[in-house]
């Protein structure tokens, strides 16, 4: 069974950092294909950015807007997927997603989510 | 970007009736490769998002064959043959042909 669990989401001050985690089983993880999504509550899902895996190039492409501030990497040893935010803002708060690919399917398995909150 | 637009946003629907939402992009989003990465996601309250069709018409396994999807170059949908109380939540369509990869509005599926 596959799984996929976010961590690291906390009650953040403005200008602030945060790394988040994606412990995942079930799934070859060096071959997968991952992401990570956001959902602002009540509101529609932002596509963050992915990385493939190491043995496809291990390449990471990011939603424009959020480059430079946001950080994608895995540790494929740990079957772990990370997020790292910096110069946290408060239209980041958020419930953030971890989500992972196939060839076949697309993002077929979501995780269920970690809650980042930015206020001062 | 390529942007998504859902309609309607919100449908009310009576049980066992079918439900039918449209999904627009504002380019194609046929993939040099040939293939459509249209997929339909679901999110019931207080879930995750959850993957339903992919590739525009292909059922994720598991998922009950009451939904299917439909639609080529820019224009698709997602229906739902008989509405069950289960169905009730926002579904969003996501096109994956192009970096970023965009959602839809979302639609929320309600019980008249």
């Amino acid at each position: 069974e596959v799984q996929l669990v976010e961590s690291g989401g906390a009650l953040v001050e403005p200008e602030g950092s945060l790394t988040l985690s994606c412990a995942v089983s079930g799934l070859t993880f060096r071959t997968a294909w991952m992401a990570w999504v956001r959902q602002v509550p009540g509101k529609g899902l932002e596509w963050i950015g992915r990385i493939i895996s190491i043995v496809d190039g291990g390449t990471t492409d990011y939603n424009a807007p959020l480059k430079g501030r946001f950080t994608i990497s895995r540790d494929d040893s740990r079957n772990t997927l990370y997020l790292q935010i910096s110069n946290l803002k408060i239209d980041d708060t958020a419930i953030y997603y971890c989500t992972t690919a196939d060839h076949s399917h697309g993002w077929y398995f979501w995780g269920q989510g970690t809650l980042v909150t930015v206020s001062s | 970007d390529i942007v998504m637009t859902q309609t309607p946003l919100s449908s009310p629907v009576t049980l066992g009736q079918p439900a039918s939402i449209s999904c627009k992009s504002s380019q194609s989003l046929g993939h040099n490769d040939g293939t459509t990465y249209l997929s339909w996601l679901q999110q019931r309250p207080g879930q995750p998002p959850r993957l339903l069709i992919y590739k525009i018409s292909n059922r994720l396994s598991g998922v009950p064959d009451r939904f299917s999807g439909s639609g080529a170059g820019t224009d698709f949908t997602l229906k739902i043959s008989r509405v069950e109380a289960e169905d009730v939540g926002v579904y969003y369509c996501m096109q994956a042909t192009q970096f970023p990869h965009t959602f839809g509005q979302g639609t929320k599926l309600e019980i008249k």
